[in-house]
Protein backbone atom coordinates (compact mmCIF):
# COMPACT_ATOMS: atom_id res chain seq x y z
CA UNK A 1 0.00 0.00 0.00
CA UNK A 2 1.02 3.90 -0.30
CA UNK A 3 3.05 5.26 2.60
CA UNK A 4 2.24 8.85 3.60
CA UNK A 5 4.92 10.73 5.35
CA UNK A 6 4.18 14.18 7.58
CA UNK A 7 6.69 16.75 8.19
CA UNK A 8 7.51 18.34 10.33
CA UNK A 9 6.64 15.71 13.37
CA UNK A 10 6.40 18.85 16.08
CA UNK A 11 6.15 22.70 15.41
CA UNK A 12 5.59 25.46 18.49
CA UNK A 13 4.86 28.88 16.81
CA UNK A 14 3.70 32.29 18.76
CA UNK A 15 0.25 33.06 18.09
CA UNK A 16 0.30 35.25 14.58
CA UNK A 17 2.27 33.38 12.70
CA UNK A 18 2.34 31.69 9.50
CA UNK A 19 3.24 27.66 9.15
CA UNK A 20 3.01 25.33 6.00
CA UNK A 21 2.39 21.62 6.95
CA UNK A 22 3.82 19.11 4.24
CA UNK A 23 2.15 15.85 3.63
CA UNK A 24 4.18 13.11 1.04
CA UNK A 25 2.95 10.18 -0.55
CA UNK A 26 4.80 7.04 -2.33
CA UNK A 27 2.19 6.69 -5.20
CA UNK A 28 -0.58 8.15 -6.75
CA UNK A 29 -3.34 8.78 -4.82
CA UNK A 30 -6.71 9.71 -6.00
CA UNK A 31 -7.99 11.51 -3.13
CA UNK A 32 -6.34 13.30 -0.03
CA UNK A 33 -8.11 14.66 3.52
CA UNK A 34 -6.66 16.95 5.78
CA UNK A 35 -7.51 16.47 9.58
CA UNK A 36 -7.36 18.48 12.58
CA UNK A 37 -7.50 16.76 15.75
CA UNK A 38 -7.83 19.02 18.85
CA UNK A 39 -7.52 18.54 22.13
CA UNK A 40 -10.09 16.46 23.03
CA UNK A 41 -9.28 14.00 20.47
CA UNK A 42 -12.01 14.90 17.97
CA UNK A 43 -11.28 15.13 14.27
CA UNK A 44 -12.54 17.75 12.25
CA UNK A 45 -12.57 17.53 8.52
CA UNK A 46 -10.54 20.31 6.90
CA UNK A 47 -10.32 19.41 3.39
CA UNK A 48 -10.65 16.93 0.98
CA UNK A 49 -8.57 17.69 -2.00
CA UNK A 50 -7.51 15.28 -4.65
CA UNK A 51 -5.61 18.65 -6.71
CA UNK A 52 -5.85 21.89 -7.14
CA UNK A 53 -5.87 24.45 -4.20
CA UNK A 54 -9.03 25.61 -1.33
CA UNK A 55 -9.12 28.02 1.09
CA UNK A 56 -10.98 27.81 4.27
CA UNK A 57 -10.56 31.09 6.61
CA UNK A 58 -7.19 31.23 7.62
CA UNK A 59 -6.48 27.93 6.02
CA UNK A 60 -5.72 26.91 2.79
CA UNK A 61 -4.48 23.53 1.11
CA UNK A 62 -2.98 22.35 -2.17
CA UNK A 63 -2.79 19.07 -3.46
CA UNK A 64 -0.12 18.13 -6.58
CA UNK A 65 -0.91 14.53 -7.19
CA UNK A 66 1.54 14.45 -10.34
CA UNK A 67 4.78 15.29 -7.82
CA UNK A 68 2.69 13.30 -4.41
CA UNK A 69 2.43 16.09 -1.98
CA UNK A 70 -0.16 18.33 -0.58
CA UNK A 71 0.93 21.11 1.62
CA UNK A 72 -1.73 23.00 4.12
CA UNK A 73 -1.09 26.82 4.87
CA UNK A 74 -2.29 28.28 8.40
CA UNK A 75 -2.04 31.72 8.99
CA UNK A 76 -2.56 34.16 11.39
CA UNK A 77 -2.32 31.26 14.14
CA UNK A 78 -4.60 30.80 17.04
CA UNK A 79 -3.78 29.32 20.26
CA UNK A 80 -7.34 27.03 19.08
CA UNK A 81 -4.88 25.71 16.24
CA UNK A 82 -2.97 23.78 18.31
CA UNK A 83 -4.00 19.96 18.01
CA UNK A 84 -2.04 17.34 15.77
CA UNK A 85 -2.83 17.52 11.51
CA UNK A 86 -3.45 14.51 9.48
CA UNK A 87 -3.24 13.91 6.33
CA UNK A 88 -4.63 10.99 5.03
CA UNK A 89 -5.02 9.53 1.50
CA UNK A 90 -6.75 6.58 -0.30
CA UNK A 91 -4.11 4.98 -2.79
CA UNK A 92 -4.99 1.20 -4.13
CA UNK A 93 -7.86 0.46 -1.97
CA UNK A 94 -11.05 2.80 -2.27
CA UNK A 95 -12.18 2.24 1.07
CA UNK A 96 -9.04 2.55 3.07
CA UNK A 97 -7.54 6.04 3.94
CA UNK A 98 -3.84 5.72 4.70
CA UNK A 99 -2.96 8.34 7.53
CA UNK A 100 0.70 10.23 7.95
CA UNK A 101 1.87 10.06 11.90
CA UNK A 102 0.88 13.61 12.14
CA UNK A 103 2.15 17.16 12.59
CA UNK A 104 1.83 18.21 16.39
CA UNK A 105 0.86 22.18 16.68
CA UNK A 106 1.45 23.76 19.97
CA UNK A 107 0.46 27.75 19.20
CA UNK A 108 1.54 30.01 21.93
CA UNK A 109 0.23 33.19 23.53
CA UNK B 1 -28.25 15.93 11.76
CA UNK B 2 -26.05 13.97 14.25
CA UNK B 3 -23.14 12.87 11.64
CA UNK B 4 -21.51 10.19 13.47
CA UNK B 5 -21.94 8.89 17.09
CA UNK B 6 -20.12 6.32 19.04
CA UNK B 7 -21.05 5.10 22.00
CA UNK B 8 -19.49 4.62 24.87
CA UNK B 9 -16.64 7.34 25.09
CA UNK B 10 -15.15 5.43 28.01
CA UNK B 11 -14.86 1.84 28.76
CA UNK B 12 -11.94 -0.10 30.76
CA UNK B 13 -12.35 -4.00 30.14
CA UNK B 14 -10.39 -6.59 32.38
CA UNK B 15 -8.53 -9.38 29.52
CA UNK B 16 -10.93 -11.83 28.25
CA UNK B 17 -14.03 -10.17 28.65
CA UNK B 18 -16.34 -9.15 25.49
CA UNK B 19 -17.86 -6.01 24.51
CA UNK B 20 -19.02 -4.33 21.34
CA UNK B 21 -18.58 -0.44 20.26
CA UNK B 22 -21.53 1.01 18.45
CA UNK B 23 -21.27 3.73 16.06
CA UNK B 24 -24.55 4.97 14.12
CA UNK B 25 -24.70 7.19 11.10
CA UNK B 26 -27.10 9.77 10.19
CA UNK B 27 -26.29 10.71 6.89
CA UNK B 28 -27.41 7.68 5.48
CA UNK B 29 -24.08 6.65 4.02
CA UNK B 30 -23.33 3.14 2.46
CA UNK B 31 -19.68 2.94 3.31
CA UNK B 32 -18.82 2.47 7.20
CA UNK B 33 -15.42 1.80 8.57
CA UNK B 34 -13.22 1.18 12.06
CA UNK B 35 -9.97 2.26 12.57
CA UNK B 36 -7.74 2.25 15.64
CA UNK B 37 -5.69 5.20 16.89
CA UNK B 38 -2.33 4.61 18.47
CA UNK B 39 0.06 6.81 20.35
CA UNK B 40 2.37 8.55 18.16
CA UNK B 41 0.57 6.95 15.29
CA UNK B 42 -2.32 7.64 12.77
CA UNK B 43 -5.27 6.00 12.29
CA UNK B 44 -5.17 2.26 10.92
CA UNK B 45 -8.59 -0.22 9.43
CA UNK B 46 -9.66 -2.42 11.24
CA UNK B 47 -12.66 -3.74 9.47
CA UNK B 48 -14.97 -1.78 7.04
CA UNK B 49 -18.63 -2.40 5.59
CA UNK B 50 -20.01 -0.72 1.31
CA UNK B 51 -23.36 -1.65 2.79
CA UNK B 52 -25.93 -3.45 4.77
CA UNK B 53 -24.55 -7.55 5.05
CA UNK B 54 -21.38 -6.67 3.44
CA UNK B 55 -18.36 -6.51 5.29
CA UNK B 56 -14.71 -6.83 5.13
CA UNK B 57 -11.11 -6.54 6.75
CA UNK B 58 -8.88 -4.18 6.90
CA UNK B 59 -5.30 -3.80 8.20
CA UNK B 60 -5.65 -4.80 11.67
CA UNK B 61 -8.33 -7.41 11.94
CA UNK B 62 -7.31 -9.92 14.35
CA UNK B 63 -9.45 -9.99 17.40
CA UNK B 64 -12.47 -7.79 16.19
CA UNK B 65 -15.43 -8.92 14.62
CA UNK B 66 -18.26 -6.73 12.76
CA UNK B 67 -21.64 -7.19 11.13
CA UNK B 68 -23.57 -4.38 9.04
CA UNK B 69 -27.64 -5.22 9.37
CA UNK B 70 -28.55 -1.74 8.75
CA UNK B 71 -27.35 1.17 6.81
CA UNK B 72 -27.31 3.08 9.90
CA UNK B 73 -25.45 0.91 12.26
CA UNK B 74 -22.01 -0.90 11.97
CA UNK B 75 -21.02 -2.41 15.62
CA UNK B 76 -17.60 -3.41 16.59
CA UNK B 77 -17.19 -6.33 18.67
CA UNK B 78 -14.50 -7.19 21.25
CA UNK B 79 -14.36 -11.06 21.47
CA UNK B 80 -11.97 -12.05 24.10
CA UNK B 81 -10.25 -8.27 25.01
CA UNK B 82 -6.52 -7.89 25.40
CA UNK B 83 -4.00 -5.36 26.65
CA UNK B 84 -2.52 -4.71 22.97
CA UNK B 85 -6.30 -3.99 22.04
CA UNK B 86 -5.89 -0.64 24.37
CA UNK B 87 -6.34 2.24 22.04
CA UNK B 88 -8.95 4.57 21.15
CA UNK B 89 -11.58 3.63 18.28
CA UNK B 90 -13.26 5.62 15.41
CA UNK B 91 -15.76 5.15 13.49
CA UNK B 92 -16.11 6.26 10.05
CA UNK B 93 -18.57 7.02 6.95
CA UNK B 94 -18.67 8.54 3.77
CA UNK B 95 -20.73 8.47 0.89
CA UNK B 96 -19.07 6.99 -2.01
CA UNK B 97 -15.59 4.69 -2.29
CA UNK B 98 -12.76 7.34 -2.22
CA UNK B 99 -15.60 9.88 -0.89
CA UNK B 100 -14.65 12.77 1.89
CA UNK B 101 -14.78 10.72 5.33
CA UNK B 102 -16.58 11.72 8.23
CA UNK B 103 -15.40 10.68 11.76
CA UNK B 104 -17.30 9.86 15.15
CA UNK B 105 -16.03 11.26 18.57
CA UNK B 106 -14.56 8.05 19.21
CA UNK B 107 -14.12 5.59 22.39
CA UNK B 108 -11.00 5.62 24.66
CA UNK B 109 -10.57 1.54 25.52
CA UNK B 110 -8.54 0.52 28.31
CA UNK B 111 -7.81 -3.01 28.49
CA UNK B 112 -5.95 -4.40 31.61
Amino acid sequence: GIQVEQSPPDLILQEGANSTLRCNFSDSVNNLQWFHQNPWGQLINLFYIPSGTKQNGRLSATTVATERYSLLYISSSQTTDSGVYFCAAYGGSNYKLTFGKGTLLTVNP
Amino acid sequence: NAGVTQTPKFQVLKTGQSMTLQCAQDMNHEYMSWYRQDPGMGLRLIHYSVGAGITDQGEVPNGYNVSRSTTEDFPLRLLSAAPSQTSVYFCASTRAPEGEQFFGPGTRLTVL
